[in-house]
């Protein structure tokens, strides 16, 4: 079946750097990428997906990098700030399969 | 809109209790879904359903049971708690498989 991980468990950052969670993924049908932001005691915020066809996609401040050779998938986050301190999950599927799979999530601290 | 509302927000059980974790959601969704999230780590399907009367098991189902006779909402059941289903349980919905689901708060569930 499919697995995912992510390269830290914690990430920590100055405000104001930008930011770089890595993930992996193992199943080369996967087609539909995903990056979630979970605050402490909240479900799951959608930050921003991507589908197989493209290698990058942009939205505020946020940019995820698809590379399919090597199965592996990256958020940037731009000028980090301290509400973007949260634990980030990416998450996979395909289009065979009707649930996302989850990653074990990186924490991002973002130190003042 | 209210999304997906989950209730309860906390519950402790006793062992061999029963209880229905509650969900509903009001976007029209096709397809809902339940994930338990352990301590520092993923998220695991439980169940997921594609559409009223349809469900199917999902990466960890031992234990639990779900029903979907309206469009809106999809309870899980828990028969017999244990211990190792103390966890934080959310449920999600989307409007069709392979695409970003949205989540409730969440349940904090303990079985003591």
């Amino acid at each position: 079946g499919e697995s995912v991980g992510l390269h830290l468990p914690t990430l920590s950052v100055q405000e104001g750097d930008n930011s770089i969670i890595n993930c992996a993924y193992s199943n080369s049908a996967s087609d539909y990428f995903i990056w979630y932001k979970q605050e402490s005691g909240k479900g799951p915020q959608f930050i921003i997906d991507i589908r197989s066809n493209m290698d990058k996609r942009q939205g505020q401040r946020v940019t995820v990098l698809l590379n399919k050779t090597v199965k592996h998938l990256s958020l940037q986050i731009a000028a980090t700030q301290p509400g973007d301190s949260a634990v980030y999950f990416c998450a996979v599927s395909d289009t065979g399969r009707r649930a996302l799979t989850f990653g074990s999530g990186t924490r991002l601290q973002v130190q003042p | 809109n209210a999304g997906v509302t989950q209730t309860p927000k906390f519950r402790i059980l006793k062992i061999g209790q029963s209880m229905t974790l509650q969900c509903t959601q009001d976007m029209n969704h096709n397809y809902m879904y339940w994930y338990r999230q352990d301590p520092g780590m993923g998220l695991k399907l439980i169940y997921y359903s594609v559409g009223a009367g349809i469900t199917d098991k999902g990466e960890v189902p031992n234990g639990y049971n779900v029903s979907r006779s309206t469009t809106e909402d999809f309870p899980l059941r828990l028969e017999l708690a244990a211990p190792s289903q103390t966890s934080v349980y959310f449920c999600a919905s989307s409007y069709r498989g392979n695409e970003k689901l949205f989540f409730g708060s969440g349940t904090q569930l303990s079985v003591l």
